[in-house]
């Protein structure tokens, strides 16, 4: 079955410092997707960054990269210069494109919290 | 283009009372989803579909119906509201599922409380 973790319930970072936020995944397909999101204290979902399981290059958005290490199944957001407007949940996501759902699986999120 | 839109994005309900969510999407998008999110959880699949007229189960449907007449409407019903299904909404679109096509689309929420 797939499942996304995120062991780190919350976090803390200085502003202008760099943060890691963890991601492990599990599924059996080849072929995948993995996403990372961000949700402010208003509560929308922010779509942030994404990679396929068959890029070879770590997907890199802005301040925003992802360390994707495919045999150790992790997906690390990386945020660098870290902003108080960073303050947030960040969600871990992967969608599987074998099936015919399309849905993503969500990892139950890490409450980063930037201090100044 | 509004993108995924929402209605309503507040409501209380009484034990037992029905209601019906609304999802709208100009994309012109195959897929959509509704979600729930509760407290220290991430997102969990309610229902989806994969076009017109296609529904069917997620992780978590039971207590829930939905339908797609149109392509861009999706519906998310609750037929007898209970204290459990108090949460918050998300509906979601994507193009085709397919690889390459990795965003998803998600509408502002809907904050529905069950007394």
């Amino acid at each position: 079955a797939q499942k996304i973790t995120q062991t780190q319930p919350g976090m803390f970072v200085q502003e202008k410092e760099a943060v890691t936020l963890d991601c492990t995944y599990d599924t059996s397909d080849q072929s995948y997707g993995l996403f990372w999101y961000k949700q402010p204290s208003s509560g929308e979902m922010i779509f942030l960054i994404y990679q396929g399981s068959y890029d070879e290059q770590n997907a890199t958005e802005g301040r925003y990269s992802l360390n994707f290490q495919k045999a150790r199944k992790s997906a690390n957001l990386v945020i660098s210069a870290s902003q108080l407007g960073d303050s947030a949940m960040y969600f871990c996501a992967m969608r599987d494109y074998g099936g015919s759902q399309g849905n993503l699986i969500f990892g139950k999120g890490t409450k980063l919290s930037v201090k100044p | 283009n509004a993108g995924v839109t929402q209605t309503p994005k507040f409501r209380v309900l009484k034990t037992g009372q029905s209601m019906t969510l609304l999802c709208a999407q100009d994309m012109n998008h195959e897929y959509m989803y509704w979600y729930r999110q509760d407290p220290g959880m991430g997102l969990r699949l309610i229902h989806y579909s994969v076009g017109e007229g296609t529904t069917a189960k997620g992780e978590v449907p039971d207590g829930y119906n939905v339908s797609r007449l149109k392509k861009q409407n999706f519906l998310l019903g609750l037929e007898s509201a209970a204290p459990s299904q108090t949460s918050v909404y998300f509906c979601a679109s994507t193009l085709d599922g397919q690889p390459g096509d990795y965003e998803q689309y998600f509408g502002p929420g809907t904050r529905l409380t069950v007394t």
